[in-house]
């Protein structure tokens, strides 16, 4: 069964308006997860480390303004992305380790 | 920075054949994974290689770490259409075991 699993699959809109992906550790705690964003028909890209209980570390050219990320618990990373715009729209997946590096089932979002 | 190469882009092969994909970079690295990502999904780990010249298997994959730790490459035997997908390497990104950069990837379609 899934290891890290993310919420929603999918999500539609507006412009404008902020989003929040989760990204969940089932049964296995972790201090850290990573965010990657897919856009279409290539490969993915890190985005930032998301570290519970401080601040994540975000790639560079990755505007930490834009992209939130809160890693409150040690099963549950979020990604807001504010003020959405098309060019957001993407493929956002995330991942965690236990001993193997495992990722979520990815979070589509399109942005009108 | 970083960046994997893969190649071939694509490929359409027929049910049965053998396909070989490689992976390459001007970076050495000491970690080199080989993930498959279905549709709308998040990549999963088929192999990992930890070691110069490894050659590991897992099932009807084989891949191998490149002598000079600047390559990779995959070979899938007697494919079926569940292979179907796309193929990614990945390696640490600056040395961080979890943290990945992604090859461009390598379209694998089979024809029954």
């Amino acid at each position: 069964g899934a290891v890290v699993s993310q919420h929603p699959s999918w999500v539609i809109c507006k412009s404008g308006t902020s989003v929040k992906i989760e990204c969940r550790s089932l049964d296995f705690q972790a201090t850290t997860m990573f965010w990657y964003r897919q856009f279409p028909k290539q490969s993915l890209m890190l985005m930032a480390t998301s570290n519970e209980g401080s601040k994540a570390t975000y790639e560079q050219g990755v505007e930490k303004d834009k992209f939130l990320i809160n890693h409150a618990s040690l099963t549950l990373s979020t990604l807001t992305v504010t003020s959405a715009h098309p060019e957001d729209s993407s493929f956002y997946i995330c991942s965690a380790s236990r001993g193997e590096l495992f990722f979520g089932e990815g979070s589509r979002l399109t942005v009108l | 920075g970083q960046q994997l190469n893969q190649s071939p882009q694509s490929m359409f092969i027929q049910e049965g054949e053998d396909v070989s994909m490689n992976c390459t970079s001007s970076s050495i690295f000491n970690t080199w994974l080989w993930y498959k990502q279905d549709p709308g999904e998040g990549p999963v780990l088929l192999i990992a290689l930890y070691k110069a010249g490894e050659l590991t298997s897992n099932g009807r994959l084989t891949a191998q770490f490149g002598i000079t730790r600047k390559d990779s490459f995959l070979n899938i035997s007697a494919s079926i259409p569940s292979d179907v997908g796309i193929y990614f390497c990945a390696a640490p990104k600056g040395g961080a075991t979890n943290k990945l950069i992604f090859g461009t990837g390598t379209l694998l379609a089979v024809q029954p």
